[in-house]
């Protein structure tokens, strides 16, 4: 079974641009979860998705957007784009949304310039 | 609100020996999953161990052990017979549903395993 798969791996922007990352869960898992990882603030929760409905969201500008798909792949969006927006964002993936471990992708690094 | 402290930026650990990562949670809810996640250098999150809250007996999985104590909000990771490449970043995660699932993270433990 194919794991968690995360495209583009790497990516440069410029202030103001807009960015689309995309997350193909496991075969059969239906929640999906975004993370930020910078080295000054950790793993920053972004959201969750179930079923396509978001179901939480953690504390971040409304310029941090995302939506899941009927076949549970996932895209997080990022308009007008800052500097300290350079981070690994990195998706999960869980079967069932429960009381789960996660399962992640390899991440997307993006750098803003 | 919810909280997961991680006091250890880094720890070293002689190769073979034995080793105590710490971690302390807090949360409102009866209901909740504790994990502890390992990031080598390459970046990959690699899932190590689990812990419920209504579980009565401490996990295992191999080497990982997690001490839990949880009238003390607490969920250390031990990790026996350390190896080389055990060096990592070390994360404690916990997993609650507050109108949703969510999981947030401590700010990890540097371990370096020395030969």
């Amino acid at each position: 079974k194919a794991g968690v798969t995360q495209t583009p791996r790497y990516l440069i922007k410029t202030r103001g641009q807009q960015v689309t990352l995309s997350c193909s869960p496991i075969s059969g898992h239906r929640s999906v979860s975004w993370y930020q990882q910078t080295p000054g603030q950790g793993l920053q929760f972004l959201f969750e998705y179930f079923s396509e409905t978001q179901r939480n969201k953690g504390n971040f500008p409304g310029r941090f957007s995302g939506r899941q798909f009927s076949n549970s792949r996932s895209e997080m969006n990022v308009s007008t784009l800052e500097l300290g927006d350079s981070a690994l964002y990195l998706c999960a993936s869980t079967p069932s949304g429960g009381n789960e471990k996660l399962f992640f992708g390899s991440g997307t690094q993006l750098s803003v310039l | 609100a919810q909280k997961i402290t991680q006091t250890q930026p880094g720890m070293f650990v002689q190769e073979k020996e034995a080793v105590t990562l710490d971690c302390t949670y807090d949360t409102s809810d009866p209901s909740y999953g504790l994990f502890w996640y390992k990031q080598p250098s390459s970046g990959e999150m690699i899932f190590l161990i689990y812990q419920g809250s209504y579980d009565q007996q401490n996990a295992t999985e191999g080497r990982y052990s997690l001490n839990f104590q949880k009238a003390r909000k607490s969920a250390n990771l031990v990790i026996s017979a350390s190896q080389l490449g055990d060096s990592a970043m070390y994360f404690c995660a916990m997993r609650e549903n507050t109108g949703g699932f969510k999981t947030i993270f401590g700010a990890g433990t540097r371990l370096f395993v020395k030969a």
